[in-house]
């Protein structure tokens, strides 16, 4: 079946604009999870929304970041005012998380690489 | 999730058998082990997950001591395209999962 697809797969983009970032999920998948890669670096948690829950923005780095999912589908992750900084693989994951006794194993897209000049 | 520790890097030869092993020492009684695979340009791919003793699939074994402070992943006779990062994770296998992730075992497969 179709796995997580992302897009764009690449974004160059002005210190200073606004970027939005789409995932689809595997279909059936209640929880979605992003994800930030740095170069070199291992996976930075950003946050996580499960069915109809308020989300977990706990590893959102600034309010210049926010995201929303909407029908418990689709995501999209918005940065604002980009910074050099925020140059990185943005990466999605989508699992059946919040079954008991169930293996809970996250599936990953192909990640955006978002560049900022 | 429990902090692990991993090499930064392995060299292995086609056909070869390749062990990774993973310290956790504060593993807590309902944490899982759990392996991903990195390919460049590519998300993390689930390899296997195990509470204790041996798991075993298409795609390699996975070692856990009695002790669980540790954990082995065996990848037997390893290609090229077993070129990729290694991460070990540590945590419960149910619910929400913040997935911490380390800077991996980077293997280089060589012909």
């Amino acid at each position: 079946g179709a796995g997580v697809s992302q897009s764009p797969s690449n974004k160059v983009t002005e210190k200073g604009k606004d970027v939005e970032l789409r995932c689809d999920p595997i279909s059936g998948h209640t929880a979605l999870y992003w994800y930030r890669q740095s170069l070199g670096q291992g996976l930075e948690f950003l946050i996580y929304f499960q069915g109809n829950s308020a989300p977990d923005k706990s590893g959102l780095p600034s309010d210049r970041f926010s995201a929303e999912r909407t029908g418990g589908s689709v995501s999209t992750l918005t940065i604002q005012r980009t910074q050099q900084e925020d140059s990185a693989v943005y990466l999605c994951a989508s699992s059946l998380a919040g079954t008991s006794g169930l293996t809970d194993t996250q599936y990953f897209g192909p990640g955006t690489r978002l560049t900022v000049l | 999730l429990a902090k692990t520790t991993q090499p930064i890097s392995m060299d292995s030869y086609e056909g070869q058998e390749v062990n990774i092993t993973c310290s956790h020492n504060n593993i807590a009684t309902n944490d899982y082990i759990t392996w991903y695979q990195q390919f460049p340009s590519q998300g993390p791919r689930f390899i296997i997950q195990g509470y204790k003793t041996k798991v075993t699939n298409e795609v390699a074994s996975l070692f856990i001591p009695a002790d669980r402070k540790s954990s082995t992943l065996s990848l037997p006779r390893v290609s090229l395209s077993d070129t990729a990062v290694y991460y070990c994770l540590v945590g419960a296998n149910t619910g929400f999962q913040k997935l911490v992730f380390g800077t991996g075992t980077r293997l280089l497969v060589s012909p």
